[in-house]
């Protein structure tokens, strides 16, 4: 039961390089977030895909973006990396009912150069 | 919009009672929800309050005043293991609004 997939799991890149973060549920869930976390600042959201089809910024989407490829797959792009966005990125996917939870994968640690 | 606020930092002695407090702004909600994160791992839920008062998990409890807009996690029989840092986050009303999420506390228990 493998639940939130995220890979890779460490990245180091240049600044100005291109990257794109995969993350996978297997829950037949709706609902998926990208969001980073930086020491202090908690969780942010970066974008999030309602359903399959759709996708709505969050708090902060600048500088990425996304792709609902189908319900299990929402991948995060960043077109030309900068070093602010050296951060621990988490996906995570919600199969609706306020008082079900969100379910996270492990994380990608990404620093760049 | 919908804001919270925690307390950025608790420590408390191996087997004693400790309460993290996020006190909200918010414009309408479900619920209050609570996730635990280890360092380096991803978070976790814990707990989930829909009503006012207080609902119980094993060591973890979890409390609710929307009239104060006050929430509470309160942990038992401290045990080093639940050194975390722990998030307090609403459920906004409006569909499919993701959780909003509070910075955190971190929690530190010393022997």
């Amino acid at each position: 039961n493998a639940g939130v997939t995220q890979t890779p799991k460490f990245q180091v890149l240049k600044t100005g390089q291109s990257m794109t973060l995969q993350c996978a549920q297997d829950m037949n869930h709706n609902s998926m977030y990208w969001y980073r976390q930086d020491p202090g600042m908690g969780l942010r959201l970066i974008y999030y895909s309602a359903s399959e089809g759709t996708t709505d910024k969050g708090e902060v989407p600048n500088g990425y973006n996304v792709s609902r490829l189908n319900k299990r797959e929402f991948s995060l792009r960043l077109e030309s990396a900068a070093p602010s966005q050296t951060s621990v990125y988490f996906c995570a996917s919600w199969g609706g009912g306020s008082n079900q939870p969100q379910h996270f994968g492990d994380g990608t640690r990404l620093s760049i150069l | 919009g919908q804001s919270l606020e925690q307390p950025s930092e608790v420590t408390a002695v191996e087997g004693a009672i400790v309460q993290i407090n996020c006190t909200y702004q918010t414009s309408g909600f479900y619920g209050l929800s609570w996730y635990q994160q280890h360092d380096g791992g991803a978070p976790t839920f814990l707990s989930y309050n829909a009503l006012d008062g207080l609902e119980e998990t094993g060591r973890f409890s979890s409390f609710l005043s929307r009239s104060d807009s006050y929430g509470y996690l309160l942990l038992q029989e401290l045990q080093m293991k639940d050194s975390a840092s722990y998030f307090c986050a609403v459920s906004p009303y409006s569909g499919n609004t993701p959780l909003v999420f509070g910075k955190g506390t971190r929690l530190s228990v010393i022997a």
